[in-house]
Parts: structure tokens; C-alpha cells; sequence
């Protein structure tokens, strides 16, 4: 049973474009929804987000959390070939966080 | 660099052997994470401790075990090696176990032969 679902599996872009990641999960009375960056090794972390509507900035990065509708995007601007990774969404229990299989973004010069 | 550090970064063994993965922690975390990579399954958590206490497990086989020390560093232990156990495993850790994002280490590749 996934309780973490992101979409689209995968995609290609060409720099300079702007790509948005989903992820949705089916469960209620999580505590906090958290964004991950997975190049080749660590996934980094990105974002954390608690609150329903408030949107978070890094950059050309932008997440905001829909806790009525169940789901998160994650935003990036104008994209570049160093953005090309895997994209995690994990949400945090008490003592477990339950990890998305994540999309993986390429982008091409 | 997160400031987790896990060794050995490579480790290649064959089938019923037993290995120790080992993690350190960020200086100040006191959770630590165990999670398994592997290419069709994603992250998948192991086990969780905290302060020395093992607090939540997940899908962890019994031929897997862990413990954290009290200097907050933890091993994973594996044992009767089988060819699905290659992956990829994480330790993570975090300041608190409440809203605190973890920090992961560069993981451990583990291949069984």
C-alpha cells in the first residue's frame, strides 16, 4: 500500500523551462511533509512544510503544502542542467518518515 | 556534506556471510534512521532510534538488527546474506524525533555475490 505517491515517474525538459513535481499521499495526521533532492548519492534535503497554503522559497525552488486536498508540488524556475536528479517526497510520522519512489528530472542544454 | 557519515561506502560479500554497516551522526542529532535503496522498491525504513532507545521499525527482516551506542552512533547488522539484500542503505539522522527533517549520510552499497 503506498501511502506516498508522486507523479510523473520521470521527465525531460530543456533548460530554461519550468517543471512542476506532485506528490500525494493518503493518509491524514502526518506532521510535517518534507522535499528531497537525490543526485547521485545523499538525498538532500529541501524543504520542510507544516502549514496548509504557505508557500516555501529557495531560489528558483518553491514548494506549497494542500493539506484538504492531500498533495504537494514542488516548483523550479528556469531549470538548469544541474537540477537534473531524482525529487523525493517523504511525510513524517511520529518516529517514521514514509519516502515516495520519487520523479526523476532531467534537463537537457 | 550533511554531516552524517557512514562507512564502509562499498562493501561486497557473499551469500550467508554477516556485515556491519556504521553510522555516525550529526554532531548534536540524537535519531537515527536506518533505510534500504533499492532500484525498484525506493527508500524503505528500517528501524529508528533515539537517544539510545530503539523507538520505531519498520519492514526490517530478523536477519537485520541495529543498535545506537551511547556516543549516538549506530550499527546495522545483517546476517545470512541473500542476493536481494544488495542495495543501497542510508542512515539519517535528526536533532529531535518531532519536525525535525533528517540529514542522510552517503550510504553503504552493499552487493551480495
Amino acid at each position: 500500500e503506498d501511502k506516498v505517491v508522486q507523479s510523473p515517474l520521470s521527465l525531460v525538459v530543456h533548460e530554461g523551462d519550468t517543471v512542476t513535481l506532485n506528490c500525494s499521499y493518503e493518509v491524514t495526521n502526518f506532521r510535517s511533509l518534507l522535499w528531497y533532492k537525490q543526485e547521485k548519492k545523499a538525498p538532500t534535503f529541501l524543504f520542510m512544510l507544516t502549514s496548509s497554503g504557505i508557500e516555501k522559497k529557495s531560489g528558483r525552488l518553491s514548494s506549497i503544502l494542500d493539506k484538504k486536498e492531500l498533495f504537494s508540488i514542488l516548483n523550479i524556475t528556469a531549470t538548469q542542467t544541474g537540477d537534473s536528479a531524482i525529487y523525493l517526497c517523504a511525510v513524517e510520522f511520529p518516529n517514521q518518515f514514509y519516502f515516495g519512489t520519487g520523479t526523476s528530472l532531467t534537463v537537457i542544454p | 556534506d550533511s554531516g552524517v557519515t557512514q562507512t564502509p561506502k562499498h562493501l561486497i560479500t557473499a551469500t550467508g556471510q554477516r556485515v556491519t554497516l556504521r553510522c555516525s551522526p550529526r554532531s548534536g542529532d540524537l535519531s537515527v534512521y536506518w533505510y534500504q535503496q533499492s532500484l525498484d522498491q525506493g527508500l524503505q525504513f528500517l528501524i529508528q532510534y533515539y537517544n539510545g532507545e530503539e523507538r520505531a521499525k519498520g519492514n526490517i527482516l530478523e536477519r537485520f538488527s541495529a543498535q545506537q551506542f551511547p556516543d549516538l552512533h549506530s550499527e546495522l547488522n545483517l546476517s545470512s546474506l541473500e542476493l536481494g539484500d544488495s542495495a543501497l542503505y542510508f542512515c539519517a539522522s535528526s536533532v529531535t524525533d518531532l519536525n525535525s527533517p533528517l540529514h542522510f549520510g552517503n550510504g553503504t552499497r552493499l552487493t551480495v555475490t
